[in-house]
C-alpha cells in the first residue's frame, strides 16, 4: 500500500525558513517523480515543485522559484522541501504527491500545515 | 502560464442529479488534463486523467469529455459521497496549473 507522510510544518515568522519532509513507502521510490502541491486558505490547489525519479530535473512554480528547493534521498525514501524567505502568502497545507506518469498525481499525503505570520 | 478556468465555482445539487463541471484551458493542452476530488480536510483524490480515462477504483458514474480547449466532468447520478470540491489540472506544460475548483454542495 502506497503511503506518503508529511511532517515539518508549523508556525514561522515572515522571512523565516522551514524544511518539509515526506516519508514514502509501498512503492519503488526512486522510479517515480515526486511533487509538492499546496492549498492556501480559501484558495484552490497550487502546484509548487517537482523532482524527477533520479533527482535529475527539478521544476518550480514562479511564486516560489529562488526561495524553495526540492530534493530527495532515495536511500531513505524521503522527499524534502526547503522553504526559505517565507512570506505570509506561503501559508497553506502542503501535500506531497506521487506521480503516476508525467503530471498525474495518483497518491497524496495527508498534508502538513505551514503558517507564516508575525 | 496556462490558465485553467472552471465553471461554476459553486453548484447546488441533490442526490440523483446529473452534474456537469466545465474547465477551459487558455491554450491547447491536447488531452493532458486530470480531474481530482477533494473532500473537506482530506487529500485530493485522482478521478480521471487524459481527459476521459477513469482512474482505477473510481465509479463509472464519473465521466469526462474533451472538445478543443474545453473539458467536461459529468457525474451521471450524484451520490451523497460525491459532495466535494472538484479541480481540473493541466499537465501539458510546466508550470502545471489547476482550475480554481468547483464546490458541489447540497
Amino acid at each position: 500500500e502506497v503511503q506518503l507522510v508529511e511532517s515539518g510544518g508549523g508556525l514561522v515568522q515572515p522571512g523565516g525558513s522551514l524544511r518539509l519532509t515526506c516519508a514514502a513507502s509501498g512503492f519503488t521510490f526512486s522510479n517515480y517523480a515526486m511533487n509538492w502541491v499546496r492549498l492556501a486558505p480559501g484558495k484552490g490547489l497550487e502546484w509548487v515543485s517537482s523532482i524527477g525519479g533520479s533527482a535529475g530535473n527539478t521544476y518550480y512554480a514562479g511564486a516560489v522559484k529562488g526561495r524553495f528547493t526540492i530534493s530527495r534521498d532515495s536511500s531513505r525514501n524521503t522527499l524534502y522541501l526547503q522553504m526559505n524567505s517565507l512570506r505570509v502568502e506561503d501559508t497553506a497545507i502542503y501535500y506531497c504527491a506521487k506521480v503516476k506518469s508525467s503530471g498525474i498525481f495518483d497518491f497524496w499525503g495527508q498534508g502538513t500545515l505551514v503558517t507564516v505570520s508575525s | 502560464d496556462i490558465q485553467m478556468t472552471q465553471s461554476p465555482s459553486t453548484l447546488s445539487a441533490s442526490v440523483g442529479d446529473r452534474v456537469t463541471i466545465t474547465c477551459r484551458a487558455s491554450q491547447s493542452i491536447n488531452t493532458w488534463l486530470a480531474w481530482y476530488q477533494q473532500k473537506s480536510g482530506k487529500a485530493p483524490n485522482l478521478l480521471m486523467y487524459k481527459a476521459s480515462t477513469l482512474e482505477s477504483g473510481v465509479p463509472s458514474r464519473f465521466s469526462g469529455i474533451a472538445s478543443g480547449t474545453e473539458f467536461t466532468l459529468t457525474i451521471s447520478s450524484l451520490q451523497p459521497e460525491d459532495f466535494a470540491t472538484y479541480y481540473c489540472q493541466q499537465y501539458h506544460t510546466y508550470p502545471w496549473t489547476f482550475g480554481q475548483g468547483t464546490k458541489v454542495e447540497i
